[in-house]
C-alpha cells in the first residue's frame, strides 16, 4: 500500500524555466494537499484539490503557479518562469473524504532555481 | 478566526531527559488537533490526533498529548527523549472543515 509519492524529489531550474512537481495520493484518497516550506519556516497552504476540481487555492500565488487534479493521473503543480524566491519543499497531502482531515504527506520534491 | 501557537521555536533537551513541548489554539467551536514530526529532509508524519473521546492521546514513537478544553491545549510529552527523536513538530488544529490551520514548528534538539 505505497503512500502518497511525489517526484522529482530534487529539481534544479535556471530562472525563467517551467518546474512541474507531481503528487500521486494515497489509494482511496481523494483529496489532494499542496504545501511548500521554506527554509527555517514552517508549511504554507496552497491549494487543495479533489479530481477535476479546484476547491481552494487562495494559498497559491496568483501568478506563475497553477495546480490540477485531472480524472486519470496524478495532480500537478507548476510553477512557470521560475525565479530564486520558488525555491522551496513542496510538499503535497492527500486524505481521505471522511472530514477528519487526517494528512498522509509525500517525502516532498525540493525546487532549487539557479 | 483560528490559529495554532507553538510559543517555543526550539528546544534543547538531553538525552534520556523527559520534555514537553506546547500548542495552544484558539477556537470558540470543537476542534480536531494533530501533532506531526518532520524529520530532517523528509515529509511530515502523523505522530499522533484527538478527534473526541479519552482527552489523553498515545502516538508512535512513545510520544502522548493532552487535550485541554479549558486551556486551549494540546501539549506533547515524551518521558526520555532518544538522538532519534531529533525532528521538528508541528501542531495542527481543523475544525473537520478541510483547512488545517499550523503551527510555526518546534525544534527538538537533542543533547548527547
Amino acid at each position: 500500500n505505497a503512500g502518497v509519492m511525489q517526484n522529482p524529489r530534487h529539481l534544479v531550474r535556471r530562472r525563467g524555466q517551467e518546474a512541474r512537481l507531481r503528487c500521486s495520493p494515497m489509494k482511496g484518497h481523494s483529496h489532494v494537499y499542496w504545501y511548500r516550506q521554506l527554509p527555517e519556516e514552517g508549511l504554507k497552504f496552497m491549494v487543495y484539490l479533489q479530481k477535476e476540481n479546484i476547491i481552494d487555492e487562495s494559498g497559491m500565488p496568483k501568478e506563475r503557479f497553477s495546480a490540477e487534479f485531472p480524472k486519470e493521473g496524478p495532480s500537478i503543480l507548476r510553477i512557470q518562469q521560475v525565479v530564486r524566491g520558488d525555491s522551496a519543499a513542496y510538499f503535497c497531502a492527500s486524505s481521505r473524504n471522511d472530514g477528519a482531515n487526517v494528512l498522509t504527506f509525500g517525502a516532498g520534491s525540493r525546487l532549487t532555481v539557479l | 478566526a483560528q490559529s495554532v501557537t507553538q510559543l517555543d521555536s526550539q528546544v534543547p533537551v538531553f538525552e534520556e531527559a523527559p520534555v514537553e513541548l506546547r500548542c495552544n489554539y484558539s477556537s470558540s467551536v470543537s476542534v480536531y488537533l494533530f501533532w506531526y514530526v518532520q524529520y530532517p529532509n523528509q515529509g511530515l508524519q502523523l505522530l499522533l490526533k484527538y478527534l473526541s473521546g479519552s482527552t489523553l492521546v498515545k502516538g508512535i514513537n512513545g510520544f502522548e498529548a493532552e487535550f485541554n478544553k479549558s486551556q486551549t491545549s494540546f501539549h506533547l510529552r515524551k518521558p526520555s527523549v532518544h538522538i532519534s527523536d531529533t525532528a521538528e513538530y508541528f501542531c495542527a488544529v481543523t475544525r473537520g472543515n478541510y483547512q488545517l490551520i499550523w503551527g510555526a514548528g518546534t525544534k527538538l534538539i537533542i543533547k548527547p
